[in-house]
């Protein structure tokens, strides 16, 4: 079935640091993919999408590129703050028009 | 603008009990979801509601577990009789299908109710 493939964690950076959070999907059609954040005691929030094949998603200065060729979506941001701990939810559509498939989420924590 | 409303926060219970989690979704959604949140088993779909009614329950983990939807604006999520393997956060979401502009995919979570079976 489809499922979404993320990185474990938990990732620890210094500030300003460069960050890769890999996420990788089964290729069942052309599915609209998802990065969403959890920060601490609180529900999820949708952070960027890309909804066809070499869509940039953007968003607090985080990217992430759809990559058919590969199937992935990989979250990337050149530089972090500590604002930005938090678990990272990898997703994609499937099935249903708005069914989402969850990673299994990747813990960063960022140090001053 | 008020997002997703869960209630309660905080659930603790004992084997056995009744549990009921309730959720109010963003005025004008059309599109309700449970997820349950656990360490061993991440973000699971439980069930998602179109326009009230149910659409997909394969996610339902038993017949302990059942969700109704009364009307737009409420939704519960109960569990007769709850065991301790059904402690873990319980999120609502809500969304709404804009014709010829999107949206699919982007929900919107209440801050999930926290079970814990004794």
């Amino acid at each position: 079935g489809d499922s979404v493939t993320q990185m474990e964690g938990p990732v620890t950076l210094s500030e300003e640091a460069f960050l890769t959070i890999n996420c990788t999907y089964t290729a069942t059609g052309y599915p609209s993919l998802f990065w969403y954040v959890q920060y601490p005691g609180e529900g999820l929030q949708l952070l960027l999408k890309a909804t066809k094949a070499d869509d940039k998603g953007s968003n607090k200065g985080f990217e992430a590129t759809y990559r058919k060729e590969t199937t992935s979506f990989h979250l990337e941001k050149g530089s972090v703050q500590v604002s930005d701990s938090a678990v990272y939810f990898c997703a994609r559509l499937s099935g249903g028009y708005n069914k989402l498939i969850f990673g299994a989420g990747t813990r960063l924590a960022v140090h001053p | 603008d008020a997002g997703v409303i869960q209630s309660p926060r905080h659930e603790v219970t004992e084997m056995g009990q009744e549990v009921t989690l309730r959720c109010k979704p963003i005025s004008g959604h059309d599109y309700l979801f449970w997820y349950r949140q656990t360490m061993m088993r991440g973000l699971e779909l439980l069930i998602y509601f179109n326009n009230n009614v149910p659409i997909d329950d394969s996610g339902m983990p038993e017949d302990r577990f059942s969700a109704k939807m009364p009307n737009a604006s409420f939704s519960t999520l109960k569990i007769q009789p709850s065991e301790p393997r059904d402690s873990a956060v319980y999120f609502c979401a809500s969304s709404n299908r804009v014709r010829g502009r999107g949206g699919a995919g982007e929900l919107f979570f209440g801050e999930g109710s926290r079970l814990t079976v004794l």
